[in-house]
């Protein structure tokens, strides 16, 4: 079983419409969950970071931790086609190293 | 701009030969990490310095792969004999650390990658 689990979809929507993306984790040790955003041919960027559980909401994206079932989600309210990028989630291990879910591919529709 | 960078963004190579990239953090980062990225998958944790010090190595850098970071500040990762599976997206990231008591973690800045094709 890997560390991180992620749905690596293609998922496409509408524009506009609520996203929501989600990883599974397995190990109960890590605290701080991150999610970055990679566009094609280029470096993962940072979009949030959480520490245990609960909401954090940034602009048109919320990240939600729930250590209990071992869940992690991002959601993207009114969704834009700039949003069109894969998403991945980690979690911190060790001295900063970063563990990755094998990212989900999204595509936001005009 | 001062974000990360790495040199070359591709790199062309045939089976056996060595190659070797670069890596410039954010000039005030004292940690730098290396991260491979095969298309479909996330990135892989390779390896990481704290300045000039190489603090963990993952199973996956075998003994054809090398790293340093002499001073501190730039670092390069070398593969000898390079096989057609060591084909993939290598990535390097480098963040500054925080104190423990901050209630805050590291934020790791990856660089736009190099992209690595064995023939």
């Amino acid at each position: 079983q890997k560390e991180v689990e992620q749905d690596p979809g293609p998922l496409s929507v509408p524009e506009g419409a609520i996203v929501s993306l989600n990883c599974t984790y397995s190990n109960s040790a890590f605290q701080y969950f991150m999610w970055y955003r990679q566009y094609s041919r280029k470096g993962p960027e940072l979009l949030m970071y959480t520490y245990s559980s609960g909401n954090k909401e940034d602009g048109r994206f919320t990240a939600q931790v729930d250590k209990s079932s071992k869940y992690i989600s991002l959601f993207i309210r009114d969704s834009q086609p700039s949003d069109s990028a894969t998403y991945l989630c980690a979690k911190i291990q060790g001295a900063q190293k970063l563990v990755f879910g094998q990212g989900t591919r999204l595509t936001i529709n005009p | 701009d001062t974000g990360v960078s790495q040199d070359p963004r591709h790199k062309i190579t045939k089976r056996g030969q060595n190659v070797t990239f670069r890596c410039d953090p954010i000039s005030e980062h004292n940690r730098l990490y290396w991260y491979r990225q095969t298309l479909g998958q996330g990135p892989e944790f390779l390896t990481y310095f704290q300045n000039e010090a190489q603090l963990e190595k993952s199973r996956l850098l075998s003994d054809r792969f090398s790293a340093e970071r002499p001073k501190g500040s730039f670092s390069t990762l070398e593969i000898q004999r390079t096989e057609q599976g060591d084909s993939a997206m290598y990535l390097c990231a480098s963040s500054s650390t925080v104190p423990a008591h901050s209630g805050s973690t590291d934020t790791q800045y990856f660089g736009p990658g190099t992209r690595l094709t064995v023939l």
